[in-house]
């Protein structure tokens, strides 16, 4: 079952503008994951944040967790061509702890 | 490059076959997961296994089994396949023992399609 629900399902923007994607999730986690999957290739990991922690930051990208309302934003900015792909929220579950459960991700397309 | 490697890249196979997915996964991880995409079920967990053990099940159906070898490395076995068994298989690997979950790396997947 998906743990994660991702908003919007697709976004196309221009190059140089932010994109920004939502996702909510149903139980307590230990760490919220981020995951880039170019067309039938394999997941990339992105960013991790921990239950703890409120905002984190790495290059172009910002991820904000909020664990009252079960919801994580990923923002891109100045988004570039190269960044077109799916991009998909990932749950640790503190009841699993031994898994991922990925949401249904985000369709990103940057037309230059 | 993730440091996983799956083989094969790419399957056909007819329904009623048998096939075995191939992992090893990145140097030093002890963990191996498995997960199935799809287009109408998205990216599903199906096992996970620790340093030989089994660690955590998912959405894997009985004519599904997987095992890791005393090398680490990891095959999943798809039997009586079915149409619906058509699919990229994802195998990932990372450090972690099961408690709590941190990165993991995934391979670049095996195509299955079932004919």
């Amino acid at each position: 079952s998906q743990q994660g629900e991702e908003d919007p399902q697709a976004l196309s923007i221009q190059e140089g503008e932010n994109a920004t994607m939502n996702c909510s999730y149903k139980t307590s986690i230990n760490n919220l994951q981020w995951y880039r999957q170019n067309s039938g290739r394999g997941l990339v990991h992105l960013i991790l944040i921990r239950s703890n922690e409120r905002e984190k930051h790495s290059g172009r990208l910002r991820v904000t967790l909020d664990t009252s309302k079960k919801s994580s934003s990923l923002l891109i900015t100045a988004s570039r061509a190269a960044d077109t792909a799916s991009y998909f929220c990932a749950t640790d579950e503190e009841t699993s702890g031994s898994r991922l459960t990925f949401g249904e991700g985000t369709q990103l397309t940057v037309n230059p | 490059d993730s440091g996983v490697t799956q083989t094969p890249k790419h399957l056909i196979t007819a329904t009623g076959q048998r096939v075995t997915l191939r992992c090893s996964p990145r140097s030093g991880d002890l963990s191996v997961y498995w997960y199935q995409q799809s287009l109408d079920q998205g990216l599903q967990f199906l096992i996970q296994y620790y340093n030989g053990e089994e660690r955590a099940k998912g959405n894997i159906l009985e004519r599904f089994s997987a095992q890791q070898f005393p090398d680490l490395h990891s095959e999943l076995n798809l039997s009586s396949l079915e149409l619906g068994d058509s699919a990229l298989y994802f195998c990932a690997s990372s450090a972690a023992s099961g408690q709590g979950v941190g990165t993991i790396y995934f391979g670049e997947g095996s195509w299955l399609t079932v004919v």
